[in-house]
C-alpha cells in the first residue's frame, strides 16, 4: 500500500522564478493537503482540496494556487518567489467523510536564492 | 480561532528515563488533538490522535497522551525513552465532529533529545 508520495525531493530557485510541486495521495485517499514548514518552525497549513476545488485555505497569499486531478493528485504552484519561501512543502492526505487523520508524504525542500 | 502551545522547544532526557512533552491547546470548538512525530529530513508520522473517545490515548511506540479539558492540555508521555525516540515532536488541533479531516494548527514543536 503506497502511502503519500511528493517530487521532487529537493529543488533550488532564484527569487521571482516558479516553481511547481507534486503531490500523490496515500491509496484510497480523495483529499489533499498542503502545508509550509520554515526552519525550526511547525507546518502551516496552505490549502486542501476535495473534488478538484479548494475547500479550505489558509493565510497565504495568492501566489500560492493549486490543482487538484482527476486522479486526486494535486500540485501546489508558487509565483513569483522570494527568499522567505524556502522551506519544506509537506502534502497531507485524507479521504473525506473518513477518519481524521491526514497522513504525509516525506515533502520537497525548496530553497529559494 | 485555533492555536496550540508546546512549552520547551528543547527536552533533554536519559535513556530509560520517562518523557514528558507537554502540549497546551485552545479551541473554540471541540477539538480533535494529534501527536506527530518528525525525524531529520523525514515528513511527520502519526504517534496518536484524540477524537472525543477515551480520553487516554496510547499510540505507537508506547507513547499515549492524556485529554484533559479542564487544563486545555494533551501532554505526550513515554514510560521510558529510547536512543531512538530522538526526534522531533509535534502537536496539532483541528476542528472536530467536521465530518472529515479539517485544516492542521501545529505547534512550534518540541526537539527531544536522549542521552546515555
Amino acid at each position: 500500500d503506497a502511502g503519500v508520495t511528493q517530487s521532487p525531493t529537493h529543488l533550488i530557485k532564484t527569487r521571482g522564478q516558479q516553481v511547481t510541486l507534486r503531490c500523490s495521495p496515500k491509496s484510497g485517499h480523495d483529499t489533499v493537503s498542503w502545508y509550509q514548514q520554515a526552519l525550526g518552525q511547525g507546518p502551516q497549513f496552505i490549502f486542501q482540496y476535495y473534488e478538484e476545488e479548494e475547500r479550505q485555505r489558509g493565510n497565504f497569499p495568492d501566489r500560492f494556487s493549486g490543482h487538484q486531478f482527476p486522479n486526486y493528485s494535486s500540485e501546489l504552484n508558487v509565483n513569483a518567489l522570494w527568499l522567505g519561501d524556502s522551506a519544506l512543502y509537506l502534502c497531507a492526505s485524507s479521504f473525506f467523510g473518513g477518519e481524521e487523520t491526514q497522513y504525509f508524504g516525506p515533502g520537497t525542500r525548496l530553497l529559494v536564492l | 480561532a485555533q492555536s496550540v502551545t508546546q512549552l520547551g522547544s528543547h527536552v533533554s532526557v536519559s535513556e530509560g528515563a520517562l518523557v514528558l512533552l507537554r502540549c497546551n491547546y485552545s479551541s473554540s470548538v471541540p477539538p480533535y488533538l494529534f501527536w506527530y512525530v518528525q525525524y531529520p529530513n523525514q515528513g511527520l508520522q502519526l504517534l496518536l490522535k484524540y477524537t472525543s473517545a477515551a480520553t487516554l490515548v496510547k499510540g505507537i511506540n508506547d507513547f499515549e497522551a492524556e485529554f484533559k479539558k479542564s487544563e486545555t492540555s494533551f501532554h505526550l508521555t513515554k514510560p521510558s525513552a529510547h536512543m531512538s525516540d530522538a526526534a522531533e515532536y509535534f502537536c496539532a488541533v483541528s476542528e472536530g465532529d467536521t465530518g472529515t479531516a479539517s485544516k492542521l494548527t501545529f505547534g512550534t514543536g518540541t526537539r527531544l533529545q536522549v542521552t546515555l
